[in-house]
């Protein structure tokens, strides 16, 4: 089991703003990353630092972090990106990921 | 940009392995670089992080890597090794090599690199 505890699965209807959340104790003090992944293909880096876009990252992805919960927003969302969705915090010593978000694009 | 690993192969609990990332198209030796795990079906685990050479390659590991798995680095060949004893059922899956988010000198922004992984299983 991961100490960051994100929702097994959410859905979104095309165009609308899909939210995934991550929260744990390790959390509360550190920054959050969040990766994409679609079947059969390495992680990609959507935010880091909480709130930032790698270059190349659309718009519409976004994140924020309040207390021990980390959040991962995406809207107008498209068909592109339905995926599983990871979190990953990072601190001195280790970089634990949450257990993994299944984004489905109804 | 490019991590390559190899070294993945059917093994029996009890075994080890060794499996290697050779990395190309970025400054190496500026890099961290870590092991990242992922069992069939199932989400990602971080495995360990190797620090930079004038860091002392100081080395952190997950605890179910602690004590059996070992990251080393050698930057004359700009490869990071995963050294991996007494292997267990559970140690299947991909095994990647990242650099996790970065930034590096004289590369521009952010970066996070990741190879296709390598694949690991330990059956009898």
């Amino acid at each position: 089991s991961s100490d960051l505890t994100q929702p097994p699965s959410v859905s979104v209807s095309p165009g609308q703003t899909a939210t995934i959340t991550c929260s744990g104790g390790k959390m509360g003090a550190l920054f959050a990353s969040w990766y994409q992944q679609k079947p059969g293909q390495s992680p990609l880096l959507v935010i880091y630092q909480d709130n930032k876009r790698p270059s190349g990252i659309p718009e519409r992805f976004s994140g924020s972090h309040s207390g021990n919960t980390a959040t991962l927003t995406i809207r107008g969302t498209q068909a592109i990106d339905e995926a599983d969705y990871y979190c990953q915090a990072w601190d001195t010593s280790s970089g634990v990921f949450g257990g993994g978000t299944r984004l489905t694009v109804l | 940009v490019q991590l390559v690993e190899s070294g993945g192969a059917f093994v029996k609990p009890g075994g080890s392995l060794r499996l290697s990332c050779a990395a190309s198209g970025f400054p190496f030796s500026d890099a961290w670089m870590s092991w990242v795990r992922q069992a069939p079906g199932k989400g990602l685990e971080w495995v360990g992080r190797i620090k930079r050479k004038t860091e002392g390659e100081s080395t952190d590991y997950a605890a179910p890597a602690r004590g059996r798995f070992t990251i080393l680095r050698d930057d004359s060949k700009t490869t990071v090794y995963l050294q991996m004893n007494g292997l267990r059922t559970e140690d299947t899956g991909l095994y990647y090599c990242t650099t996790g988010p970065t930034m590096l000198q004289g590369v521009k922004g952010t970066v996070d690199y990741w190879g296709q992984g390598t694949l690991v299983t330990v059956s009898s």
